[in-house]
C-alpha cells in the first residue's frame, strides 16, 4: 500500500533551518509530484511548493520563495523539504502529500519548533 | 493567488441530518480544455493528516462513503453529508489545485 513516512519532530532556534524529508513506498516514485503543505496552530493548511518527482521540477509558493528548497533522491524514493532563516512564525506541522491532481496520500506530519 | 472561503465556520447537526458546508473561490478554478474543475474536499480529525474526500468537485475518493457528496462549478461549491454520523465529527476543508494548492479555512462539523 502507498506509504508516505517523514522524519521526526524537530526544535530549531530562529536564524537556523530544517530539513523534513518524508520517505515513499508502494507506488512509482516518479509517476507523481509531491507537495509540502504546513498547518500552524489555529491557521488554515499553506501550501508551500511541490516538486515533479520525475523530473525534478520545482514550484514555490511566492510566499516561501527563496527561503524553501524541495528536492528529491529518485534511488531512495524519499524527498525532502528544507527551510531556512526559521522565525517563531514557522512553527507547524508539516506534511508531505503525492499527487496527480488532488492531493490523495499524505505523511503522518512532522513538528517543527522554533524556538530559542 | 486563489483564495478560497468556506461557509460557516462551524456547524452542529444531528444524527442522521444532512450537514451542507460551501466553498467559494476568489477566480474560477474551471479548466476550460478539460471541462474539470479543480476543487477538492478534505475530512481533519485531531492529529492526523487531511483525508481525501472528494476531487474534481464530485468524484468520491475511492473508499468514501456514499453520504459525502460534492456539487458545483467555476467559483462555487457545496459539500454535502447526506445524513451525519458521529465519525464524521472533523473539520472539512475545500482546496484547490487550479494553481498551486490553497484551502479554506476550514468548517468545524460538530454533533448537535
Amino acid at each position: 500500500q502507498v506509504q508516505l513516512v517523514q522524519s521526526g519532530a524537530e526544535v530549531k532556534k530562529p536564524g537556523a533551518s530544517v530539513k523534513v524529508s518524508c520517505k515513499t513506498s508502494g507506488y512509482i516514485f516518479t509517476s507523481y509530484v509531491m507537495h509540502w503543505v504546513r498547518q500552524a496552530p489555529g491557521q488554515r493548511l499553506e501550501w508551500m511548493g511541490w516538486i515533479n518527482a520525475g523530473n525534478g521540477n520545482t514550484k514555490y509558493s511566492q510566499k516561501f520563495q527563496g527561503r524553501v528548497t524541495i528536492t528529491r533522491d529518485t534511488s531512495a524514493s524519499t524527498v525532502y523539504m528544507e527551510l531556512s532563516s526559521l522565525r517563531s512564525e514557522d512553527t507547524a506541522v508539516y506534511y508531505c502529500a503525492r499527487a496527480v491532481g488532488a492531493p490523495d496520500s499524505w505523511g503522518q506530519g512532522t513538528q517543527v519548533t522554533v524556538s530559542s | 493567488d486563489i483564495v478560497m472561503t468556506q461557509s460557516p465556520d462551524s456547524l452542529a447537526v444531528s444524527l442522521g441530518e444532512r450537514a451542507t458546508i460551501n466553498c467559494k473561490s476568489s477566480q474560477s478554478v474551471l479548466y476550460i480544455s478539460n471541462n474539470q474543475n479543480y476543487l477538492a474536499w478534505y475530512q481533519q480529525k485531531p492529529g492526523q493528516p487531511p483525508k481525501l474526500l472528494i476531487y474534481w468537485a464530485s468524484t468520491r475518493e475511492s473508499g468514501v462513503p456514499d453520504r459525502f457528496s460534492g456539487s458545483g462549478s467555476g467559483t462555487d461549491f457545496t459539500l454535502t453529508i447526506s445524513s451525519l454520523q458521529a465519525e464524521d465529527v472533523a473539520v472539512y476543508y475545500c482546496q484547490q489545485f487550479y494553481d498551486g494548492l490553497t484551502f479554506g479555512q476550514g468548517t468545524k462539523v460538530e454533533i448537535k
